[in-house]
């Protein structure tokens, strides 16, 4: 059964301060690991795709990195709007469709 | 990036009452739509998957004849939410793959409260 956990369950930080979520998944045969950003009461907004280890996105302050084991989500100087949950999910070569599979998230606010 | 809509965004309803959730994909086909439940300051809980043109796959403990899930075409799947009690009230998304993507895109969420 595929797994994935987030840590920190929370993180609270001062604008400016750079700091990276961190996403440890297992699964049978990796098709591909996602981040999602959620606003309260909103659905999730697409942030990044991941397939295969070593691979790295950015858009602007954020930067995703995946390894064999986990992937990690850095926060370049933040700012308050990016104050919202952050959502890491992956789907396997064995899931039926495009099944994800979420982690926890981790709520992040950034005080200014 | 792909738009999925949801309507309403949200409904109050009363214990007993059948409550239909809309989920569309606005500029792509979708033979396969997600629907997900949310709890406060919870993560996504995938229910079902949603085919078009044949029936849904349910999650494990989701009970199908109360979740009911219609892919009626390539843009919409409804999920109705029959004899509603308060236990069932939450946050419903639904997804859909964008063409061509491995990458699910999301509704806005319809908030449900059943008095």
């Amino acid at each position: 059964e595929d797994q994935v956990t987030q840590s920190p369950e929370a993180l609270r930080l001062q604008e400016g301060e750079s700091s990276s979520l961190n996403c440890s998944y297992t699964v049978s045969g990796l098709r591909g690991l996602f981040w999602y950003r959620q606003d309260p009461g909103k659905g999730p907004e697409f942030l990044f795709t991941l397939y295969s280890a070593g691979e790295e996105k950015e858009k602007e302050r954020l930067k995703a990195t995946l390894t064999k084991k986990e992937s990690f989500l850095h926060i370049t100087a933040p700012k308050p709007e990016d104050s919202a949950t952050y959502l890491c999910a992956v789907t396997s070569h064995k899931a039926a469709g495009n099944k994800l599979t979420f982690g926890g998230g981790t709520r992040v606010l950034v005080k200014p | 990036g792909a738009v999925v809509s949801q309507h309403p965004s949200w409904v109050i309803c009363k214990s007993g009452t059948s409550v239909k959730i809309e989920c569309r994909s606005l500029d792509f086909q979708a033979t396969t739509m997600f629907w997900y439940r949310q709890f406060p300051k919870q993560s996504l809980m995938l229910m079902a998957t949603s085919n078009e043109g044949s029936k849904a796959t349910y999650e494990q403990g989701v009970e199908k004849d109360k979740f009911l899930i219609n892919h009626a075409s390539l843009t919409l799947s409804t999920l109705t939410v029959t004899s509603a009690h308060p236990e069932d009230s939450s946050f419903y998304i639904c997804s859909a793959p964008g063409q061509g993507a491995d990458t699910q895109y999301f509704g806005p969420g319809t908030r449900l409260t059943v008095l």
